[in-house]
């Protein structure tokens, strides 16, 4: 079974413009979760959309949102990049029936994003 | 409050040293689950094990054990034998359930294992 695919690997960016990330979650996994990594952050929960919807979201200014795709694939979109915006970003995808106990995440190779 | 702590920044050994690293976390729920992963230099986070909180058993997998405490919200893992290629960031996980009626991950910050030849 092919992993969790994101796309592009690696992108370069200046202040002020817009940037989409997108990610292809294991076949048959429904839900997707987006993660910024920064070495002096941590991971960081951006949100997850199950079935389209978003179910959870972290504490990111509005300049960062995503979409679900009815095939579940999902793309991040960040506006009006700024410097700190400059990180890893993971897309992870889980199996995850509504209500049920948390299945588990599988990560993709992640997008790294530079803003110059 | 930090809810997943890896206290230890970064661990060197030599080839062939057992290491463990430290999980400290901490929850209200008394369902919840914990996890490990790797992230190797190539930036993908590669799932280990997971463990829900009822079930305190120990497990082995090879050269890789986890030591999981409620009594002191432990979940500790240790390599034997340690390899080259063990070397990467280890990030502990808790999962727990959310205001918005599921579950959702913290991860710590991290420890970084370097084996030396």
């Amino acid at each position: 079974k092919a992993g969790v695919t994101q796309t592009p690997r690696y992108l370069i960016k200046t202040r002020g413009q817009q940037v989409t990330l997108s990610c292809s979650p294991i076949s048959g996994h429904r839900s997707v979760s987006w993660y910024q990594q920064t070495p002096g952050q941590g991971l960081q929960f951006l949100f997850e959309y199950f079935s389209e919807t978003q179910r959870n979201k972290g504490n990111f200014p509005g300049r960062f949102s995503g979409r679900q795709f009815s095939n579940s694939r999902s793309e991040m979109n960040v506006s009006t990049l700024e410097l700190g915006d400059s990180a890893l970003y993971l897309c992870a995808s889980s199996l995850f029936a509504s209500g049920g106990p948390p299945d588990t995440q599988y990560f993709g190779p992640g997008t790294r994003l530079t803003v110059l | 409050a930090q809810k997943v702590t890896q206290a230890q920044t970064e661990i060197s050994v030599v080839e062939k040293e057992d290491v463990t690293l430290d999980c400290v976390y901490e929850t209200r729920d008394t369902t919840y689950y914990l996890f490990w992963y790797k992230q190797p230099p190539s930036g993908e986070l590669v799932f280990l094990i997971r463990r829900n909180s009822f079930d305190e058993q120990n497990e082995i997998s090879g050269r890789y054990s986890w030591n999981f405490q409620k009594s002191t919200s432990s979940f500790n893992f240790t390599i034997t034998a340690s390899q080259v290629v063990d070397s990467a960031v280890y990030f502990c996980a808790l999962s727990e359930y959310s205001t918005s009626g599921t579950y959702k991950y913290i991860f710590g910050t991290g420890t970084r294992l370097k084996v030396l030849a």
